[in-house]
This record gives C-alpha cells, structure tokens and sequence, in this order.
C-alpha cells in the first residue's frame, strides 16, 4: 500500500516549452502532496506544498508563475513547467501524505532535460 | 533556518561490516527525525524515524537514536548485506512529520560481496 507515481518519469523538452508531470496517489488519498527538486549530489529542496482544492504554498525563492501547481482531487497533483528553460533541468519528485499519518510517501521522481 | 547535515559519500562496505552514516541537524523547536532510504530506480521509502529525545527509531536491522544533547541521529547497522546498497537521507520535519521535511544531501552506500 500507499503508493505514489510519477508520470513521466524522464522528459526532454525545448527551451521555452510547457512541461507538466503528474503525479498520482494510487490506493490512498493524498490530503497533502509536496513537490521536491534535487540537483545532482545535492538533496531534495521544497518547492511547494499543495493541500487539495487550495492554492499551493510555495517556498521562498520558487516562482509560482513559473512553476505552476494544481491538486485538484485526492489522488492527482500536477507541476507544470511554464516556458522551461535549461536551468530548469533538474529531478522533480513529489511526495503524499493522508490526514492522520505523519509518513511522507515519494514518488519514483521524473527527470526533465530542457535543451 | 533548519537545516541538516550528513556524511559525505560515497561509503563503500564489505558484506557484514558495520555501518555507521553520520547525521546532525539545527533546528528550532522540537523536529521529528527521519532516515529515508531511496533504492536505485525507486522512490524514497522511509526506513525509520524518531519523534523525541532519547527516542531510537529501528527497522529491518537499522538504528538510529535521536540525541538532543549533540543535535544528532546516526544511522547505524550492525551487519550489512549486499542488499542495503542505497542512497540514504536524514531529514527532519515539524509537527510528527506531516509538514514539510528538510533533508540532508544523501550519503551512497555501496556493499559489496
């Protein structure tokens, strides 16, 4: 049980592209998803947090405009990469949790190259 | 800010060595501690963890005991098997863990035969 995937896991875009990956709670519902980013060697950095029909909250420093977050259902949170440009490139892993548990379940992570 | 601090990697192991992947953090207030463990091609999947001083968090032969007095909790393992090769983090999050989770950079462990 409590599962989590990504949708893609790898993707290669142009620059000035929209990119948006999906990820999915598949046998528990996700009251919160949080979306992460991790450079190589470096550890994974919050981007935002989305609580179900709400605005994400974002961490300082991340661009809402840019990075665009919807959880709309229990079970579907998306990123979407607006005008991506090669800085962008990066590992996006998001993880659920369900109200009442304090365990943060992750996805497998997708890989997007933007060229 | 909070934030946490762990062995660099990468450690390469003998099959039954002992294990030990160093980890302190800085934070305010009292965080919930974390190891989580991320097998290659997977997610991270959380391994043990630790909600109070003095707590020691233990599963599948891993320990790890939250010190308040050296702001630290070490992963430790008695014996590793080939099997353990993974890329571990520490991390610590606010209220029991539901809130957002400050990790650490990752330690690779490799064991070999």
């Amino acid at each position: 049980g409590a599962v989590v995937s990504q949708h893609p896991s790898w993707v290669i875009c142009k620059s000035g592209t929209s990119v948006k990956i999906e990820c999915r709670s598949l046998d528990f519902q996700a009251t919160t998803m949080f979306w992460y980013r991790q450079f190589p060697k470096q550890s994974l950095m919050l981007m935002a947090t989305s609580n179900e029909g709400s605005k994400a909250t974002y961490e300082q420093g991340v661009e809402k405009d840019k990075f665009l977050i919807n959880h709309a259902s229990l079970t579907l949170s998306t990123l979407t990469v607006t005008s991506a440009h090669p800085e962008d490139s990066s590992f996006y892993i998001c993880s659920a949790t369900s109200q009442g548990t304090d365990t943060q379940y992750f996805g497998p992570g997708t890989r997007l190259t933007v060229l | 800010g909070d934030s946490v601090t762990q062995m660099e990697g990468p450690v390469t192991l003998s099959e039954e060595a002992f294990l030990t992947i160093n980890c302190t953090y800085t934070a305010t207030g009292y965080p919930s501690l974390f190891w989580y463990v991320q097998y290659p091609g997977e997610g991270l999947q959380l391994l043990l963890k630790a909600t109070k001083a003095d707590d020691k968090g233990s599963n599948k032969g891993f320990e790890a005991t939250y010190r308040k007095e050296t702001t630290s909790f070490h992963l430790e393992k008695g014996s590793v098997q080939v099997s353990d090769s993974a890329v571990y983090f520490c991390a610590l999050g606010d209220q029991g863990g539901s809130e957002k989770l400050v990790f650490g950079k990752g330690t690779k462990l490799t064991v070999n035969p």
